[in-house]
């Protein structure tokens, strides 16, 4: 089975420092994709950025950016300039490549405040 | 496009009540899914529907939990009886195929309170 871990529960960052946010995933799947999500306290979960894992560049979205460790298992978001409409939950999730009927896991998420 | 819009945003019920929230996913997007969300914890996927069919029941506490999907659009989740440990958000998310890097869009979801 798959499961996404986020060990961290809390972040906090200076207004306009940089943050990293740690996720790891366990699969024996070669072929997947891995999201970051974020979730402002209206609850409505956003996509944030996503990385397909037969990529070797990392995907980059403006502030946002992730560190991909295929082999580590590793999947990082880093948030640059960080502002304070950052602040929110965010979550990583795994979805496997193959198959109609994937499924999307999400990991605990972690917390991230953002200080002025 | 108008979002993923569900219903009701709060409800508060006493223990062995029945509840039923509604989804309407974007237009279009043939797969549903619905979330529970415990304070504290990511979303764990309840259900999720390809049009019309269940494709993945597999944590959905059949005793107490039914849902289904209207014609491959609306869909509405029921609790009955309602548990304490039921207390949660209920989120909702469509996307256009259930496949690799297609997004999920979610609702702003109903968040239950079972007292």
């Amino acid at each position: 089975a798959q499961t996404v871990t986020q060990s961290q529960p809390e972040m906090s960052v200076q207004e306009a420092e940089t943050v990293t946010l740690s996720c790891t995933y366990d699969t024996s799947e070669s072929d997947y994709y891995l999201f970051w999500y974020k979730q402002p306290p209206s609850r409505q979960m956003i996509l944030v950025i996503r990385q397909e894992a037969y990529k070797q560049q990392n995907a980059t979205e403006n502030r946002f950016s992730v560190n991909f460790q295929k082999a580590a298992k590793s999947f990082s978001l880093k948030i640059s300039d960080s502002q304070l409409g950052d602040a929110a939950m965010y979550f990583c999730a795994y979805r496997v490549y193959a198959g109609a009927n994937s499924k999307l896991t999400f990991g605990k998420g972690i917390t991230l405040s953002v200080r002025p | 496009e108008a979002g993923v819009a569900q219903s009701p945003r709060y409800k508060i019920i006493e223990k062995r009540q029945s509840v039923a929230f509604w989804c309407n996913p974007i237009s279009g997007h043939a797969t549903l899914y619905w979330y529970q969300q415990i304070l504290g914890q990511g979303p764990k996927l309840l259900i999720q529907f390809q049009n019309n069919g269940v494709v993945d029941d597999s944590q959905l506490p059949k005793d107490r939990f039914s849902a289904e999907r209207l014609k491959g659009v609306d869909s509405t989740l029921k609790i009955q009886p309602a548990k304490l440990e039921d207390s949660a958000v209920y989120l909702c998310a469509s996307s256009r195929a259930s496949t690799g890097n297609t997004e999920a869009f979610f609702g702003q979801g109903t968040r239950l309170t079972v007292v």
